[in-house]
């Protein structure tokens, strides 16, 4: 069970957006900053954003994220079936604390 | 460029210690300005955070391992190692390290990993 609560699974059609969210509490994500990362198939999770809301050189703009309280939301626009992943949210509770995983699929 | 790469035994029998070492090229592990990390992932399962270390050999574990885990730096070739005593079926995982920047928290550099399987 993981401290960081997402949905398992999400899809939507290519050009849409999508949102993934985030819950946690007020030792995690309430008083930390979030992270989001994206695993494709068979390789390693990469930084899509940190501190909340900022993103790495090299990532696009189609990924955006906010925090709010105690919630995280990931959101990705214009989708490509290229985006079809795993994405965790993560955060700093006496440690790092991932959640449990999205499953992205793009119809 | 950072590069990490993770290295190791893939097969560990059960009870026995799991020993792993990250290869460090591009940064040293003597600098202040990172924490190192070994995350793992079950098959099919979420990443779970073991632990770092820092620099100067200070460490945190993830309380859940924290009485099986120890890590250690080998500053002379630039490596990262993880032990894990009394391994179980519930330790077969992808094991990765990974590089955090202290200041603004981005784990930015990962290895590709290592899958570790442990046998009966």
């Amino acid at each position: 069970q993981s401290v960081l609560t997402q949905p398992p699974s999400i899809s939507a059609a290519p050009g849409q957006k999508v949102t993934i969210s985030c819950s946690g509490g007020s030792s995690n994500i309430g008083n930390n900053y979030v992270s989001w990362f994206q695993q494709l198939p068979g390789t390693a999770p990469q930084v899509l954003i940190y501190d909340n809301d900022k993103r790495p050189s090299g990532i696009p703009d189609r990924f955006s994220a906010s925090k709010s309280g105690t919630s995280a939301t990931l959101g990705i626009t214009g989708l490509q079936t290229g985006d079809e992943a795993d994405y965790y949210c993560a955060t700093w509770d006496n440690g790092l604390v991932f959640g449990g995983g999205t499953k992205l699929t793009v119809l | 460029q950072v590069q990490l790469k993770e290295s190791g035994p893939g097969l560990v029998k059960s009870s026995e210690t799991l020993s792993l070492t990250c290869t460090v090229f591009g940064a040293s592990v003597t600098s202040g300005n990172y924490y190192w990390s070994w995350i793992r992932q079950p098959p099919g399962k979420a990443l779970e955070w073991i632990g770092y270390i820092y620099y100067n050999g200070r460490t945190l574990y993830n309380p859940s391992l924290k009485s099986r885990v120890t890590m250690a730096l080998d500053t002379s070739r630039n490596q990262v190692s993880l032990k894990q005593t009394s391994v179980t079926a519930a330790d077969t995982a992808v094991y990765y390290c990974a590089r955090t920047t202290i200041v603004t928290k981005l784990l930015e550099f990962w290895g590709q990993g290592t899958l570790v399987t442990v046998s009966s």
